[in-house]
């Protein structure tokens, strides 16, 4: 079974801070992985993928990758409280076809 | 404007009645997917399809069903056999790759 698991939170950081999401995988065949950000009562909304080991940068956001650890990261900085929301990971295999969703994690960001 | 339309946003079930949600998307993308997200939870996957007149089951295909008569639809129909289909449904399409899915903006079914 593929597995992909967060910290359920929820996280708390005050408003200016920096707030880091964790997510580990089962699948060693997992190639690419994605963020979600998916605000109460909506559908998720994509933040960033990554699908190389190292770091990727998009503004306030990095997303971090290590495939020998099978751990992947969301770390947002100056966190706002518009921020807040449930963060999915999800990863999609090498061929291409399922993606296989985290639990997601609850940030609340305290102004 | 491309994307995925999902129809209606609101559904009320009596029960023992079948309903069918409505997926629609215009980004030409082969793969398609229904999730199932109840509250406080991640998304399921119910029935994934890959190419036009094939599908799979996923993780909770029991009580549901589907069809893909058209690359641009995927509707889903929720059988009485589904005992507690309370839940928000969201439908997702997707290229091959590394490429993310794109979300529909989401059933809420309620059974009264």
């Amino acid at each position: 079974q593929k597995e992909v698991e967060q910290n359920s939170g929820p996280l708390s950081v005050p408003e200016g801070a920096i707030a880091s999401l964790n997510c580990t995988y089962s699948d060693r065949g997992s190639q690419s992985f994605f963020w979600y950000r998916q605000y109460s009562g909506k559908s998720p909304e994509l933040i960033m993928f990554i699908y190389s080991n190292g770091d990727k940068e998009d503004g306030r956001f990095t997303a971090q990758l290590n495939k020998a650890s099978q751990y992947v990261s969301l770390l947002i900085r100056d966190s706002q409280p518009s921020d807040s929301a449930t963060y999915l990971c999800a990863g999609r295999d090498n061929y291409g076809q399922n993606f296989v969703f985290g639990p997601g994690t609850r940030l609340s960001v305290l102004p | 404007d491309g994307g995925i339309t999902q129809s209606p946003k609101y559904l009320f079930r009596k029960e023992g009645q079948n309903v069918t949600l409505s997926c629609e998307q215009n980004l030409n993308h082969d793969a398609m997917y229904w999730y199932r997200q109840d509250p406080g939870q991640g998304l399921r996957l119910i029935y994934y399809s890959q190419i036009v007149n094939d599908f799979q089951k996923g993780d909770i295909a029991e009580g549901y069903s589907v069809s893909r008569e058209k690359k641009e639809s995927f509707p889903l129909t929720v059988t009485s056999a589904q005992k507690n289909p309370t839940a928000f449904y969201l439908c997702a399409s997707s290229t091959g790759g590394n490429t993310e899915a794109f979300f529909g903006q989401g059933t809420r079914l309620t059974v009264v």
